[in-house]
């Protein structure tokens, strides 16, 4: 089955430590996507990618890195410079120039102690 | 810059009336919309989209949306609903050219029994 797998689900760190969150998609697509869920605040992008080894800032790149080794993976490193990183955390994907259709992996729930 | 409004934040409704959940855009080039649903600690699942053609589109779970240009509106309507469609929905729009989709802040449709 054709997908986007996000590990952990579950994720628990404590303050001032950086984390790493995975995404994996076996869709074949070239754009990937990392957005930021916060309760009555919808979804907010932080990062995307259309092509492997190049990435765009989104809306609240602040205290977030990317890299895009390789066209299945986009993983997130929330470092200890974003302020308050406690969030639900999403991973997309979609083809290039396919009106932007996404497809969303499972989510990430990062709590920082 | 491309916005998407959902009038309501919350909508209760119960179980097998109809719901119509409001979703206006700000655009004035050719544009995609599409509806998405999120159920708890999970990511988002496409309900439906509008690329082209019948403005009248129907989607998962018995769904439908109405795309009105003049209005820029894409409202989502059900006829009946059901205790399982509690959920958050987002509406989500995309234009030629774009890079990526605007969402919506979401409503939350809690169906009552």
């Amino acid at each position: 089955d054709g997908g986007i797998t996000q590990s952990p689900k579950y994720l628990f760190r404590k303050e001032g430590q950086n984390v790493t969150l995975s995404c994996e998609q076996n869709l074949n697509h070239d754009a990937m996507y990392w957005y930021r869920q916060d309760p009555g605040q919808g979804l907010r992008l932080i990062y995307y990618s259309q092509i492997v080894n190049d990435f765009q800032k989104g809306d609240i790149a602040e205290g977030y890195s990317v890299s895009r080794e390789k066209k299945e993976s986009f993983p997130l490193t929330v470092t200890s410079a974003q302020k308050n990183p406690t969030a639900f955390y999403l991973c997309a994907s979609s083809t290039v120039g396919s009106y932007n259709e996404q497809f969303f992996g499972p989510g990430t729930r990062l709590t920082v102690l | 810059a491309q916005s998407v409004t959902q009038l309501d934040s919350q909508v209760p409704v119960f179980e097998e009336a109809p719901v119509e959940l409001r979703c206006n855009y700000s655009s004035s080039v050719s544009v995609y919309l599409f509806w998405y649903v999120q159920y708890p600690n999970q990511g988002l699942q496409l309900l439906l989209k509008y690329l082209s053609g019948s403005t009248l589109v129907k989607g998962i779970n018995g769904f439908e949306a109405e795309f009105n240009k003049s209005q820029t509106s894409f409202h989502l309507r059900k006829p009946s609903v059901h205790i399982s469609d509690t959920a958050e929905y987002f509406c989500a729009v995309s234009q030629t050219g774009a890079n990526n989709l605007f969402f919506g802040t979401g409503t939350r449709l809690t169906v009552i029994p």
